[in-house]
Order: C-alpha cells, then structure tokens, then sequence
C-alpha cells in the first residue's frame, strides 16, 4: 500500500554537476508525471509518460532536463550541468491513468528539493 | 489556454471560524476537471477532491465543501469551523480533457494559517 516514493529527498549539487532524480510511482499506475516547484510557488508541469512512453515533455524548460520511463515503473529525472536557476522541489505523480476522458486525480510523492550552490 | 487562479495569496483565522478559499478558472475546453490539494508543511500535497464539467453539485465531505459555478468559472473550497491542523497551503488545480496530456495546471496557492 505504498505512496509514491522519490529519492533523494534532498540534493544539493554544485553548478554545473549533473544529477538524477528518481520517483517510484505508486504499483499498477499507467501515468506519471513530473512537476517543478519553485518556492512560495504552486507545481509546474514537466513531462508525463503514460507507460513508457513518453506523451507530453513540453514543460521541460531547456534541453539540459532529461526524462525516462524504461519499463513503465520507475521514472528518473535527469538535469545536466545544473544552474542556480534549477533550485527547486521536483514533485513526481502518478495516476490510474485510465485516459483524458477520466481525469483520474494524481497522488503526489514527497518531493526532492534540489539546491544548487 | 489553462489557467488558475487563486487571489488570496494568505488567509489567517482563529479555530472555529469558516473560511473559503477562492479558485477561478480559465479554459477553452468544454470538458474539464478541477481539483484541490492541499500542501501541509511536510511537503507532501494530499489529494482533496475532483470535479468534472458535467457535475456543478456542490459537494460536502466533514467539515469541508466545495461550490462549483460554470457561470462564474469558480471553484471554491469552505472549511467550516477550522482547525489548527488545517494549516495548509491549499492549490486549485485544473486539467483538460482535450489537452495533450493528463497533466494538472496550478494556481499559485493560498495559504492558511489557523491560530488556536
């Protein structure tokens, strides 16, 4: 009966470095999505798989974020060369995933609050 | 194109008190879904309620409810009599059927602060 889980939960990297944020979705849910939350700030919308397949990245904010789905599990976020810019909470989600005409309500995993210094 | 949007950026109450949490909507799509979450101070953002466009019935759930208005393109969320575990920031949230992907616009949230 596990949530979503995400690790680390917290990252602090020096400018420049690269790092990879994991998020677990929560067993049997088709989509997952991920969200970038700037302080005092509500969730913006990153990327959404939907299996493996990626359907949606059009809120990646340049060509350093990076999102994969192998195996319809597991998803990893990937920022390269990371800028101050990049500090934030990455929120991962994942839902039932039973199509648009559903609307099926994400559940939302604790965050991983990425620092960069 | 999506948006939210919720004008109270912070609301303080004393416990017992009502308080509603405004959300108004923006969207070019006849079919819909409105959501509220709410955000404790551990971070994690705690499914409330789903709407869709079909159903304007209000909806009641303990001490919370929620007034859905297509005319006024509002969805507002009550706590009655507040506690001081519901210091939160609470985030309306939409989602088109007819968009891309599943994904949920955010406003930028209010935050409650409910004093003993």
């Amino acid at each position: 009966g596990a949530g979503v889980s995400q690790s680390p939960r917290y990252k602090v990297a020096k400018r420049g470095q690269d790092v990879a944020l994991r998020c677990d979705p929560i067993s049997g849910h088709v989509s997952l999505f991920w969200y970038q939350q700037a302080l005092g700030q509500g969730p913006e919308f990153l990327t959404y798989f939907q299996n493996e397949a990626q359907l949606d990245k059009s809120g990646l904010p340049s060509d350093r974020f990076f999102a994969e789905r192998p195996e319809g599990s597991v998803s990893t976020l990937k920022i390269q060369r990371t800028q101050q810019e990049d500090s934030a909470v990455y929120l991962c989600a994942s839902s039932l995933g039973r199509g648009r005409s559903v609307g099926d309500e994400q559940y939302f995993g604790p965050g991983t609050r990425l620092t960069v210094t | 194109a999506q948006k939210v949007t919720q004008a109270q950026t912070e609301i303080s109450v004393v416990e017992k008190e009502d308080v509603t949490l405004d959300c108004v909507y923006e969207t070019r799509d006849t079919t819909y879904y409105l959501f509220w979450y709410k955000q404790p101070p551990s971070g994690e953002l705690v499914f409330l309620i789903r709407r869709n466009s079909f159903d304007e019935q209000n909806e009641i759930s303990g001490r919370y409810s929620w007034n859905f208005q297509k005319s006024t393109s509002s969805f507002n969320f009550t706590i009655t009599a507040s506690q001081v575990v519901d210091s939160a920031v609470y985030f309306c949230a939409l989602s088109e059927r007819g968009g891309g992907s599943e994904k949920l616009v955010f406003g930028k949230g209010t935050k409650l602060t409910v004093n003993p």
